[in-house]
């Protein structure tokens, strides 16, 4: 047990939806990123927050945003929904205390299919 | 631009036997990277890390070389045993930002 989780497990939705996706950090951890893990690919950099603001940008789409709220709990938005974006989610959290040292944590992930 | 890449989709190793994957990456500022273990329907767990300083760093069974001049990374496991069966990711990072991830290694492993 990584100490992130990730809530739903499972969701299923039609296109043209919006869901939001949840995360908590490990405690003590000040920074969320999220990932996306499509079909036979390697998981791709959506975005991250350290302590309630952006830090880091990846290949976010405009429909897709995120927020970190100031118990550092995470929320992944996904709007207007098409089929492409059924995936497993990931979420991360880390200290980023140090320089070369900083790992990442990853939760169970949300898997999200769109009919 | 894949600028973290996992060459061998899959490997099957005897029990008892070593494990090497490989990674190859094409961005010279990374300066962090990581091996993340993952079972399906669960998220990667980490692994093993090395920083850029450094051309080895061992854990158990598990050892990470690093080659910078050829921008190479391997794990190493040795004895592999039938609970390595997962698939492996590589990644990296440099200034503690975003993991760039390979495409992932399924390691099964023959009792």
């Amino acid at each position: 047990d990584s100490g992130v989780t990730q809530t739903p497990k499972h969701l299923i939705t039609a296109t043209g939806q919006r869901v939001t996706l949840r995360c908590s950090p490990r405690s003590g951890d000040l920074s969320v990123y999220w990932y996306q893990q499509s079909l036979d690919q390697g998981l791709q950099f959506l975005i991250q927050y350290y302590n309630g603001e952006e830090r880091a940008k990846g290949n976010i789409l405009e429909r897709f945003s995120a927020q970190q709220f100031p118990d550092l709990h995470s929320e992944l938005n996904l709007s207007s929904l098409e089929l492409g974006d059924s995936a497993l989610y990931f979420c991360a959290s880390s200290p980023l205390v140090g320089i070369n040292t900083d790992t990442q944590y990853f939760g169970p992930g949300t898997r999200l299919t769109v009919l | 631009d894949q600028q973290v890449k996992q060459n061998s989709p899959s490997l099957s190793v005897q029990e008892g036997r070593i494990s090497i994957l490989n990674c190859d990456y094409t961005n010279s500022m990374f300066d962090y990277f990581l091996w993340y273990k993952k079972y399906p329907a669960e998220g990667p767990t980490f692994l093993i890390s090395i920083s850029s300083i450094k051309d080895k760093n061992e854990d158990g069974r598990f050892t990470v070389f690093l080659n910078k001049s050829a921008k190479h990374l391997s794990l190493h496991i040795v004895p592999s045993q039938p609970g390595d069966s997962a698939v492996y990711f590589c990644a990296a990072s440099f200034g503690n930002e975003k993991l760039t991830f390979g495409t992932g290694t399924r390691l099964t492993i023959i009792p």
